[in-house]
């Protein structure tokens, strides 16, 4: 079983739209928990952290469920500039990270 | 946030050539950073953890006398690919973390075609 586990996709949708990822990982020792935004060809970039308790940046939110080892970022009233490739990611202190092969999110006016 | 500076962000070379890739802490130290590599429509892979002042650590099936890796500074670590080929064109990325959540900061990555 992989560490991180993300639907590639492509996600296609118009813009206005709602739309949610998820990810399962398989270490229940991971403390940490990140979504990072990679454009093509481009190095990842942090997009939020994620809390047990879930939270929210603007139209994203976060949320962890510890139980089922399961994350999910849901994005609301997509934007073109939404376009991009979005990486699950989770470690433990002192470690690297470890990345899903990530979700592909196309939004289309 | 945090800054990483990665240095060069494209290269191009021929087979059997060394190259170095440079990766800055600009605004905090680091004794750890991480190297690593992402092919097309692939996820990032890690390579190899450097530590400051010490010898880095390789991931299975990373060749050490490959890929040298060199931690000489808290702001500095550096992957030089020896020798390489064209099977070693990828997309190389480095990160060192920051804050108390040790969040990592990603270069800006260096893309690296051999002829």
């Amino acid at each position: 079983r992989k560490e991180v586990e993300q639907d590639p996709g492509p996600f296609n949708v118009p813009e206005g739209a709602t739309v949610a990822f998820n990810c399962t990982y398989s270490n229940s020792a991971s403390q940490s928990f990140f979504w990072y935004r990679q454009d093509c060809r481009k190095e990842p970039k942090l997009l939020m952290s994620v809390y047990s308790s879930g939270n929210e940046d603007g139209r994203f939110t976060a949320q962890l469920n510890r139980a089922s080892q399961y994350i999910s970022l849901l994005i609301r009233d997509s934007k073109l500039s939404d376009s991009a490739t979005y990486l699950c990611v989770v470690n433990m202190p002192g470690t690297a990270l470890i990345f899903g092969k990530g979700t592909t999110l196309s939004v289309s006016s | 946030g945090a800054v990483v500076s990665q240095h060069p962000s494209w290269v191009i070379c021929k087979s059997g050539t060394s190259v170095k890739i440079e990766c800055r802490s600009l605004d905090f130290q680091a004794t750890t950073m991480f190297w690593y590599r992402q092919f097309p429509k692939q996820s990032l892979m890690l390579m190899a953890t450097s530590n400051e002042g010490s010898k880095a650590t390789y991931e299975q099936g990373v060749e050490k006398d490959k890929f040298l890796i060199n931690h000489a500074s808290l702001t500095l670590s550096t992957l030089t690919v020896t020798s390489a080929h064209p099977e070693d064109s990828s997309f190389y990325i480095c990160s060192a973390g920051a804050g108390a959540r040790n969040i990592q900061y990603f270069g800006a990555g260096t893309r690296l075609s051999v002829l």
